[in-house]
């Protein structure tokens, strides 16, 4: 079955620290990825995407993801977090098969950044 | 903000009962997601609405039905409503029925039944 894995599921970093956030989904073809970032008392936010083309890509506040596709992963990194970070992250797969209009979500990390 | 407004935000119902949730999409957006949040999981696809019609259903029961209005807001419906249906239901809406494009999300409906 396809499926979005995040196993990290709360990470506790000290400012300044650097982040990666492993998210890995279990299908052999072509698929679309995400990271959103839901911070506290906020709606979920696109952080980044990946639909094709050069693997590592940029997103706002710093945030940048790996597209390994031989590792079926999609890690998320930021070199030095800051406080204002503490939010709960979720990698989202479109899936062609199946109802192909859905996201498929992990089930989060809680990131919390002390000061 | 996004542009996409859901209410209400909080309710207590109890079991057997039914719900209404509402959302209203962003402006230019024809396409209206619904995604139930259970405490501690990542959302989970309940369908999608498109031009009015259903084009798109997770893995949920009948007793959860939508619509969507000529204006493009909508509704999810909740019937019979059980302890497990406690959950954060997000609203998300987008231009376009295809799977590319990000997703626009509303701040969700806390619904808790007892």
């Amino acid at each position: 079955a396809q499926s979005v894995s995040q196993h990290n599921h709360h990470v506790i970093l000290s400012e300044a620290a650097s982040l990666e956030l492993g998210c890995n989904y279990s299908y052999g073809g072509t698929v679309n990825l995400f990271w959103y970032v839901q911070y506290p008392g906020q709606h979920l936010q696109l952080l980044l995407k990946y639909f094709s083309g050069d693997p590592l890509v940029k997103g706002i506040k710093g945030f940048e993801a790996e597209f390994i596709k031989s590792k079926f992963s999609f890690n998320l990194r930021k070199p030095s977090v800051q406080w204002s970070d503490t939010a709960e992250y979720f990698c989202a797969v479109n899936f062609p098969s199946g109802s192909a209009r859905q996201l498929t979500f992990g089930s989060g990390t809680q990131l919390t950044v002390l000061p | 903000e996004t542009g996409v407004t859901q209410s209400p935000t909080h309710l207590i119902k109890t079991r057997g009962q039914q719900v209404t949730l509402r959302c209203s999409s962003q402006s230019g957006h024809n396409t209206v997601s619904w995604y139930q949040q259970a405490l501690g999981q990542g959302p989970q696809f309940i369908f999608q609405y498109y031009r009015e019609e259903e084009n798109g259903r997770g893995n949920f029961p009948p007793r959860f039905s939508g619509l969507q209005f000529p204006n493009y807001s909508s509704e999810l419906n909740v019937n019979a409503l059980e302890l497990d249906d406690s959950a954060l239901y997000l609203c998300a809406s987008r231009s376009g029925h295809r799977n590319t494009g990000e997703l626009f999300f509303g701040e969700g409906s806390r619904l808790t039944v007892l």
